[in-house]
């Protein structure tokens, strides 16, 4: 059962374009999205979260917009750099649970041309 | 401050050991969570750890186990080693306590190579 399902799987931009990933998650329970970008050898690192309460959330050029009827949310990249080319990991989890468990989509590689 | 520190970075075993894999938090943290990274799985929550007790744990089989200590590090060990057991393992800390409390901080993982 994947509760947090991610698209696509792969995208190629152009320098100075929009990249814009989705997800759709499932348990209502959920309260916690953060976005997390990964490069190759390295552990996947916090780009930029969110909480329900809010329908978006900017630092810099990422966007995170939050749907919660739609149970849906997405990162969107501004002015993509081919520095930015990585995998990016949508997440959620239930902080009211009494634990941090993330819940992970199965990513996107973005790569930005020059 | 310095991130989260793993040990070792590689590792390959063989069928059938046994390996120990560990975690350093960063400092002030207290919570710590693992985390198994595939191509075909993605990233699967293993278990987690908070105050020297086990908080939460993944759907792994019993040949996955771990422990915090009182400094907050922690160790995931895996027994009985498969193939299939061939991934990156990721640990994670986060704070627990104030605003950040739910942000986790990744290490730059352990890669085992099952042979």
């Amino acid at each position: 059962q994947q509760q947090v399902k991610q698209s696509p799987q792969s995208l190629i931009v152009q320098k100075g374009g929009i990249s814009i990933i989705n997800c759709a998650y499932e348990n209502t329970a959920f309260d916690y999205f953060p976005w997390y970008q990964q490069f190759p050898g390295k552990g996947p690192a916090l780009l930029i979260a969110i909480r329900p309460d809010v329908s978006e959330k900017k630092e810099g050029r990422f966007t995170i917009s939050f749907n919660k009827s739609a149970k849906q949310f997405s990162l969107h990249i501004m002015d993509s750099q081919p520095g930015d080319s990585a995998t990016y990991f949508c997440a959620a989890s239930n902080t009211q649970g009494g634990s941090e468990k993330l819940v992970f989509g199965k990513g996107t590689k973005l790569t930005v041309n020059p | 401050k310095a991130g989260v520190t793993q040990t070792p970075r590689y590792l390959i075993k063989t069928r059938g050991q046994q390996v120990t894999l560990s975690c350093s938090p960063i400092s002030g943290h207290r919570s710590v969570s693992w985390y198994q990274q595939t191509p075909g799985q993605g990233l699967q929550f293993l278990f987690e750890y908070f105050s020297e007790t086990q908080r939460n744990k993944g759907n792994f089989p019993g040949r996955f186990s771990g422990r915090q200590f009182s400094n907050s590090r922690s160790e995931m060990n895996v027994s009985t080693l498969e193939l299939g057991d061939s991934a990156l393992y990721l640990c994670a800390s986060s704070p627990a306590w104030g605003a950040d409390q739910e942000t986790q901080y990744f290490g730059p993982g352990t890669r085992l190579l099952v042979l």
